[in-house]
């Protein structure tokens, strides 16, 4: 079974400061199938990264993504009041697709 | 404006069926692979379900597979999700969501706002 495992479970910053949240997959994956997601309190999620690394239309390039083979993060440089959020990886490489469980940035 | 919106859900018993749909639009439908993807309140994401674009492929979570079935009519530009022999587990918000390109594996660019459904006797 394919697992993604993000950490930390929550990371407690304040604005201006810089956040690294980490994805761990259980097996090495091509870096084209990873993407990365943020979710709001009562909205849908929405799309940040595709392909490890590209932002999404409309992402500002505070936002940055890297990684390769089981090690993949997501990067925001200056934590901006609305970047507070639960920030999920994805893997679509093969069936079932996989969600990380999920990092919660929250205000310090 | 890529919009997709979800049918009301419902309070079902377990053992009992509910049809979901989504409403897509502000898009060519039928040149996008769709997906459902569900949450329960407070916890993470869990993909259910994708269909490629003229629906010659599924694929299902083992968590619902045989007793949820993803389909599309691209006539109507909606999306279903039949929902048969449900339990409590299956409690959960879903989201309707499209993914990108023309099958159903991939990433997801856009979402609906998610339907709640709940399994309670």
């Amino acid at each position: 079974e394919f697992v993604l495992t993000q950490s930390p479970g929550t990371l407690s910053l304040s604005p201006g400061e810089r956040a690294a949240l980490s994805c761990r997959a259980s097996q090495s994956m091509s870096r084209s199938h990873l993407a990365w997601y943020q979710q709001k309190p009562g909205q849908a999620p929405r799309l940040l990264i595709y392909g490890a690394s590209t932002r999404a239309t409309g992402i500002p390039d505070r936002f940055s993504g890297s990684g390769s083979g089981t090690d993949f993060t997501l990067t925001i440089t200056r934590l901006e009041p609305e970047d507070f959020a639960v920030y999920y990886c994805q893997h679509f490489g093969r069936s079932p697709i996989a969600f990380g469980g999920g990092t919660t940035v929250e205000i310090k | 404006e890529v919009q997709l919106v979800e049918s009301e859900g419902g309070v079902v018993r377990p053992g009992g069926s509910l049809r979901l749909s989504c409403a897509a639009s502000g898009f060519t439908f039928d040149h996008n692979g769709m997906t459902w993807v569900r949450q329960v309140p407070g916890k993470g994401l869990e993909w259910v379900c994708g269909i490629s674009w003229n629906g010659g492929s599924e694929g299902y979570a083992d968590s619902v597979k045989g007793r949820f079935t993803i389909s599309r009519d691209n006539a109507k530009n909606s999306l279903y999700l039949q929902m048969n022999s449900l339990r409590a587990e299956d409690t959960a918000l879903y989201y309707c969501a499209r993914v990108r390109g023309s099958g159903w594996s991939n990433y997801f660019d856009t979402w609906g706002r998610g339907t709640l459904v709940t399994v309670s006797s």
